[in-house]
């Protein structure tokens, strides 16, 4: 499975959106991009995952770049409770998932 | 939506004593579970991947004779952590993804804290 790469932790106001990048060079034409997120001390919790299109739900949208080596996650209004570590991983069929060491952000009052 | 639910969410232990953590899915079935530890302030590290009705297939460090794994049925795989000391003291998690279908998410339990004194 191919490698990620987040930066270690980012801020954000509350009530704005929190863009979330992942560089992911090397995917394969197969490889799916995950994004999970880890409040303290509790179990991660799935956000939402895509293969190349964009993809939205309740909780945020994926933005994946055409080429594929890059995506973005979007929380459009970030809240208190959004701070978490938030992992980006690549992955094929149903593997296990190999957690890198995620970006921590912190939604500021 | 699919729920994993790991029991007991805390444990304390003493050395030298074993400690068994259960992992659930409950509402589908998971031919394959996944057993993951977090250090403070660290990542999950993948432990093992759970085989229903066959041996675990252990990461490359992790001691198999020391976290016994057994996933007897399609919705519940246990962990057992053999004679237990200090330094195993860490946060379990399990995950588990629905048998028979490709690429989907994997939905993780709440996490068990362990501690051995």
């Amino acid at each position: 499975d191919a490698k990620t790469t987040q930066p270690p932790s980012m801020d954000c106001a509350e009530g704005r959106a929190a863009n979330l990048p992942c560089n992911h060079s090397t995917i394969s034409g197969n490889e799916y991009v995950y994004w999970y997120r880890q409040i303290h001390s509790q179990g991660p919790q799935y956000i939402i995952h895509g293969l190349k299109n964009n993809e939205t739900n309740e909780m945020a949208s994926l933005i994946i770049t055409e080429d594929r080596k890059s995506s973005t996650l979007i929380l459009p209004h970030a809240t208190l409770r959004d701070t978490a570590v938030y992992y980006c991983i690549v992955q094929t069929g149903a593997n296990n998932l190999f957690f890198g060491t995620g970006t921590r952000l912190t939604v500021i009052p | 939506g699919a729920v994993v639910s790991q029991h007991p969410s805390r444990v304390i232990c003493k050395s030298g004593t074993s400690v068994k953590i259960e992992c659930r899915s409950l509402d589908f079935q998971a031919t394959t579970m996944f057993w993951y530890r977090q250090f403070p302030k660290q990542s999950l590290m993948l432990m093992a991947t759970s085989n229903e009705g066959s041996k675990a297939t252990y990461e490359q460090g992790v001691e198999k004779d020391k976290f016994l794994i057994n996933h007897a049925s399609l919705t519940l795989s246990t962990l057992t952590v053999t004679s237990a000391h200090p330094e195993d003291s860490s946060f379990y998690i399990c995950s588990a993804r629905e048998s028979q279908v490709q690429n989907t998410e994997a939905f993780f339990g709440q996490g068990t804290r362990l501690t051995v004194v």
